[in-house]
C-alpha cells in the first residue's frame, strides 16, 4: 500500500491563481480530510469527507472547495489564490471517523506559496 | 469548542532519560485521542490511538494513558534516543453531529543529546 499521497510537494501560485491539490488513498478508507498548518497556529481542519459523494466544512473552509467523487480521491481546490492561503496542505484519512477504527493517516504534504 | 493544550512546548533531554508529554483537552466526550510524531518538514506519523474507552496503549517503547475525567493524556517515552528528537503532537476527536472533527494541539518539540 502506497498509504496517503499527496501531489504536487511544493507549488508557487500568483495571487488570483486557481489550482487543484491532489490526494489518493488505497487503504479503502471512508472518512478523508484536508487540513492546513501553520506556525504558531497548529493544524485546522478545513474539510472533510464521511465518504463518497459527502463533504462537510472544518474549521477554515474559506477560499477553499472539496468534491468527493470516488472513495480513493479527495481533491482540494483553491478558487483564487491569496498570500493568506501560504501554508503546509496535510491530507489524511481514516477507516472511519469514530473511535476504534479512526486512527488517521497523514500524506507527506504540499508546501504552497501565494506571491 | 474543544481545546487542546501540549505543555511544556519544548523539551530537552540527555539520551536514555524516561520522560513525560503532556496534553489536556477541555471537553471529555471524546471518542479517540491519536499522538503523532512529526519530523522536520515532513508529515504526521501515528505513533498511537487511545479510544474513549481504553486507558492506555503501549507500543515499543511508548505508552500513552488516557484520563478522560480530568482531561488529561500523556505519553511516556522510556530509554530516549537522539532518534526521538521530533516535535510530538495529540489530537482529540469530540462526540457530537460533527464527528470528522479533530482537534490538535500545538505540539511538544522533543530533543534528546547524545
Amino acid at each position: 500500500n502506497a498509504g496517503v499521497t499527496q501531489t504536487p510537494k511544493f507549488q508557487v501560485l500568483k495571487t488570483g491563481q486557481s489550482m487543484t491539490l491532489q490526494c489518493a488513498q488505497d487503504m479503502n478508507h471512508e472518512y478523508m480530510s484536508w487540513y492546513r498548518q501553520d506556525p504558531g497556529m497548529g493544524l485546522r481542519l478545513i474539510h472533510y469527507s464521511v465518504g463518497a459523494g459527502i463533504t462537510d466544512q472544518g474549521e477554515v473552509p474559506n477560499g477553499y472547495n472539496v468534491s468527493r467523487s470516488t472513495t480513493e480521491d479527495f481533491p482540494l481546490r483553491l478558487l483564487s489564490a491569496a498570500p493568506s492561503q501560504t501554508s503546509v496542505y496535510f491530507c489524511a484519512s481514516s477507516y472511519s471517523a469514530l473511535a476504534a477504527r479512526g486512527e488517521q493517516f497523514f500524506g507527506p504534504g504540499t508546501r504552497l506559496t501565494v506571491l | 469548542k474543544q481545546e487542546v493544550t501540549q505543555i511544556p512546548a519544548a523539551l530537552s533531554v540527555p539520551e536514555g532519560e524516561n520522560l513525560v508529554l503532556n496534553c489536556s483537552f477541555t471537553d471529555s466526550a471524546i471518542y479517540n485521542l491519536q499522538w503523532f510524531r512529526q519530523d522536520p518538514g515532513k508529515g504526521l506519523t501515528s505513533l498511537l490511538l487511545i479510544q474513549s474507552s481504553q486507558r492506555e496503549q503501549t507500543s515499543g517503547r511508548l505508552n500513552a494513558s488516557l484520563d478522560k475525567s480530568s482531561g488529561r493524556s500523556t505519553l511516556y517515552i522510556a530509554a530516549s534516543q537522539p532518534g526521538d528528537s521530533a516535535t510530538y503532537l495529540c489530537a482529540v476527536k469530540r462526540v457530537g453531529t460533527n464527528a470528522g472533527k479533530s482537534t490538535f494541539g500545538d505540539g511538544t518539540t522533543l530533543t534528546v543529546k547524545p
